[in-house]
């Protein structure tokens, strides 16, 4: 299995805060790397494909960037509505696995 | 407008047999590339991929649960279904069925069903 290390499982943010969350894969996976954001009670969400292609529909303060083992996905100027848990997913191997979490709280 | 929806019992008992079925609309799993996932997620934790199903009928599974799980699709309903045999507590999670969506050689979930919670509890 391709497993997936988030850091830090946890972060206190500030609104308008810039804030930077890091995946690591335990093998090279090239870009096959999706981030999700998930609110208490709610489905996931998608928000990055590819590593770095923006879903949709969601706002251009998210980022993604990284190739190989390291990835991060950027929030550039915190929102209210962006207090959620992200996941990060590898899709290198059909058999998905994804990250920990990372808790994003408000300061 | 694409929305998918589990269903299935809410509390079942130990080694017993759970089946679920996501309902979907919007798109069809007879679409070449597309593809229909389970992923479950137990109460304050992460997300554990189970299953897939693609339009040509081709399965994957997650090894560590392989010999308990059973995907397979109704085309014409709009519908794929998950099995799961032998259940026990550690089993209880929030189920979700998801899109998978592809674009070249990337794939993604998107999007997701609202989720079932499902307790295995005698």
């Amino acid at each position: 299995d391709i497993q997936m290390t988030q850091s830090p499982s946890s972060l206190s943010a500030s609104v308008g805060d810039r804030v930077t969350i890091t995946c690591r894969a335990s093998q090279s996976i090239s870009n096959y790397l999706n981030w999700y954001q998930q609110k208490p009670g709610k489905a996931p969400k998608l928000l990055i494909y590819a590593a770095s292609s923006l879903q949709s529909g969601v706002p251009s303060r998210f980022s993604g960037s990284g190739s190989g083992t390291d990835f991060t996905l950027t929030i550039s100027s915190l929102q209210p509505e962006d207090f959620a848990t992200y996941y990060c997913q590898q899709s290198y191997r059909t058999l998905y696995t994804f990250g920990q979490g990372t808790k994003l709280e408000i300061k | 407008q694409i929305t998918l929806k589990e269903s299935g019992p809410t509390l079942v008992k130990p080694t017993q047999t759970l089946t679920l079925t996501c309902t979907f609309s919007g798109f069809s799993l007879s679409t070449s590339g597309v593809g229909v996932g389970w992923i479950r997620q137990p109460p304050g934790k992460a997300l554990e991929w189970l299953a897939l199903i693609y339009w040509d009928d081709d399965k994957r599974y997650s090894p560590s649960l392989k010999s308990r799980l059973t995907i397979t699709k109704d085309t014409s309903k709009n519908q794929v279904v998950l099995t799961m045999t032998n259940m026990d507590p550690v089993d209880t999670a929030t189920y979700y069925c998801a899109r998978k969506q592809q674009l070249v050689r990337q794939d993604w979930f998107d999007p997701w069903g609202q989720g079932t919670l499902v307790t295995v509890s005698s």
